[in-house]
């Protein structure tokens, strides 16, 4: 079957660095995005990663390795507002996006 | 970000009540979406629209009823829902279901709670 895996919680100190991670296993790969989802609020697209290596946009950054199966969204300078999940979704080979449960990330002062 | 709305954000209903859920995307896309969103759960795709013919229904039961009356409108009806049906209903849209880099978008969700 097809799966993704990420961690269900990490906690983190406004100001620093955090890494989560996202593999997965899919009948085939058309692309990896990650999303940021407040609670009670719409996901919102942070990023696409198709080929490769490592993405950068601002303070966030993702990075594939179609060879490994594995993605890992960074977040620099972390704020008090990226306290929030963040989900992963592998594009398969039907173009069906196949989603993780996310990541909740909460940030301390 | 006004994108994707939907109405109600939150509703409450019995199980022998019938309730619509309404989507409407302001993005000019070609492709809508339902998913349902549990707690600790992966987003599960529920329905796809692309250029207003229903494309995909992943084996959802039928007192989930979806209507796409356009390309910028989507309904979800529901009837003699069960108590495990209550979850958040996300609708989505990208430019077109399948295609190149097709990111979607969602809209802020409905809350809903079978008693």
């Amino acid at each position: 079957g097809q799966n993704i895996d990420q961690p269900t919680e990490m906690t983190a100190t406004e100001g620093a660095i955090v890494q989560i991670n996202c593999t997965y296993q899919t009948s085939g790969f058309n692309g990896l995005f990650w999303y940021q989802q407040h609670a009670g609020e719409a996901p919102t697209f942070l990023s696409y990663n198709v080929l490769d290596g490592l993405e950068e946009k601002g303070r966030f950054s993702s990075f594939l390795s179609r060879s490994k199966g594995y993605s890992y969204l960074l977040l620099k300078e972390l704020q008090m507002k990226d306290s929030a999940s963040y989900l992963c979704a592998v594009r398969d080979s039907n173009y069906q996006l196949i989603w993780g449960a996310g990541t909740k990330l909460i940030i301390k002062p | 970000e006004t994108g994707v709305t939907q109405t109600p954000r939150h509703l409450v209903m019995g199980m022998t009540n019938k309730k619509s859920l309404k989507c409407e995307q302001h993005l000019g896309h070609n492709a809508m979406y339902w998913y349902k969103q549990s707690a600790k759960k992966p987003l599960e795709l529920m329905f796809v629209y692309n250029f207003k013919e229903q494309t995909e229904n992943n084996s959802v039961p039928s007192r989930f009823s979806p209507e796409c009356p356009n390309s910028s409108h989507l309904f979800l009806h529901l009837h003699t829902l069960q108590p495990e049906d209550s979850a958040l209903y996300l609708c989505a849209s990208s430019q077109e279901a399948g295609g190149g880099t097709d990111t979607q978008y969602f809209g802020p969700g409905t809350r809903l709670t079978v008693l």
